[in-house]
């Protein structure tokens, strides 16, 4: 079956700090994987995506690499700042039905 | 910019009684999602539609959970009898496409916090 596992939080930094977040994925077929940023009270954004294996998503600074042979998409930031303090969530989507499997979330926080 | 539609953003009510929430996704988004998120985890479909029809429910309780989306484009959840256990962020999302083929980024409303007391 389908299933994500991510990294458990909570996860605490300070500005300017190094950000990685594990997810490692198990999956029939070729899924796509996506990551997701959620602000207290609202809900899921787009971070950025990969829909094959070896392909860099990117967006904010944030990146993650679809790695087939170690079926794994590791959030990471080279620099973090307080605005980026949210939860972050890990998906894979089936290539069929498009039907999401959401991790269990990595709540950040960041101090200045 | 086009955005998922939701009301209410927040709903208390007591246990027994009915609910129910709105959701209206991107114009021309086939697909609908409904999921529940219960604080601290990450989000759980209840329900997929693909135009008007039910594509999968099977996370749905069914005694006491029901959608629809009649005409294909709005939907309608609805909780009757609510159960203190049914306390969660409920979130509508939308995508293109569904069933033909996956990889479509999925369009998330701001949600509607459920506190049954």
């Amino acid at each position: 079956g389908n299933s994500v596992t991510q990294m458990e939080g909570p996860v605490t930094l300070s500005e300017e700090a190094f950000l990685t977040i594990n997810c490692t994925y198990t999956a029939t077929g070729y899924p796509s994987l996506f990551w997701y940023v959620q602000y207290p009270g609202e809900g899921l954004q787009l971070l950025l995506k990969a829909t094959k294996a070896d392909d860099k998503g990117s967006n904010k600074g944030f990146e993650a690499t679809y790695r087939k042979e170690t079926t794994s998409f590791h959030l990471e930031k080279g620099s973090v700042q307080v605005s980026d303090s949210a939860v972050y969530f890990c998906a894979l989507s089936a290539f069929t039905g498009n039907q999401f499997y959401f991790g269990t979330g990595t709540s950040l926080t960041v101090i200045p | 910019e086009a955005e998922v539609a939701q009301s209410p953003r927040y709903k208390i009510t007591e246990k027994s009684q009915a609910v129910a929430f709105w959701c209206d996704p991107i114009s021309g988004h086939a697909t609908l999602y409904w999921y529940r998120q219960i604080l601290g985890q990450g989000p759980e479909l209840l329900v997929q539609f693909q135009d008007e029809s039910v594509v999968d429910d099977s996370q749905l309780p069914k005694d006491r959970f029901s959608a629809e989306r009649l005409k294909g484009v709005d939907s309608t959840l609805k909780i009757q009898p609510a159960e203190l256990g049914d306390s969660a962020m409920y979130l509508c999302a939308s995508s293109l496409q569904g069933l033909a083929g996956g990889g479509n980024e999925q369009f998330f409303g701001p949600g509607t916090r459920l506190t049954v007391l």
